[in-house]
């Protein structure tokens, strides 16, 4: 059974590059890596997916090594704006879990 | 606009009293999921529909009904809510490619509704 396991928490400071990685065990062939953020009081919102090696959008990178047992959401240049709960979620149903809470120090 | 619309956003209720939480995505999708998050418990998923007529438990369905007759509706039924249910609740929905799981498609989430029973 897949399962994705990402840290509790995370501090940073304004303007630095963020890196939060999950590990996804027994993901499947037919699975992509998936990442989402939620406001407090608000739905968790898509930010970015892959299958593997390097995606970037306007709002992060997403870095998946050839084994596909991790991956890695990197936030260049942090604001206190990004401040918010992030998530991998397993696929196969879409669970969430707890995420990892991010907070972004001035 | 593609979206999700939970109601209501906001009910207080007593204890026993049925109530019902809609919820309604305007892009024809497949999946749709219902979620209750509380502090320090995460993303919690309560039961998830692949289709019309395809319904199943998610992680914590005790004290919760769904139905799914309508590939756009995905209501949260609670038969007798008691305090253990206060909570604030999420509806999703997300296209179900064949072959693919719910979650390789983006997944659009509702405004929440935040529930209170005393």
């Amino acid at each position: 059974l897949a399962k994705t396991t990402q840290p509790i928490s995370m501090d940073s400071y304004e303007g630095q590059e963020v890196n939060i990685t999950c590990s996804h065990n027994n993901i499947a062939t037919n699975d992509y890596i998936t990442w989402y953020q939620q406001f407090p009081s608000q739905g968790p919102r898509f930010i970015i997916q892959g299958y593997k090696t390097k995606v970037t959008n306007e709002v992060a990178s997403l870095f998946i090594p050839a084994d596909r047992k991790s991956s890695t959401l990197s936030l260049p240049r942090v604001s206190l704006s990004d401040t918010a709960v992030y998530y991998c979620p397993r696929n196969e149903k879409l669970t969430f879990g707890t995420g990892t809470r991010l907070t972004i120090i001035p | 606009e593609a979206q999700v619309t939970q109601n209501p956003r906001y009910l207080i209720t007593v204890t026993g009293k049925k109530l019902t939480v809609t919820c309604s995505q305007n892009m024809n999708h497949e999946y749709m999921s219902w979620y209750r998050q509380d502090p320090g418990l995460g993303l919690r998923q309560i039961y998830y529909s692949m289709n019309v007529e395809a319904t199943d438990k998610g992680d914590v369905p005790e004290g919760y009904k769904v139905s799914r007759k309508e590939k756009r509706n995905f209501p949260l039924i609670l038969e007798s809510p008691s305090p253990n249910q206060t909570s604030l609740y999420f509806c999703a929905s997300s296209l179900l490619r064949q072959g693919a799981l719910p979650g390789n498609t983006e997944a659009f989430f509702g405004q929440g509704t935040r529930l209170t029973v005393v």
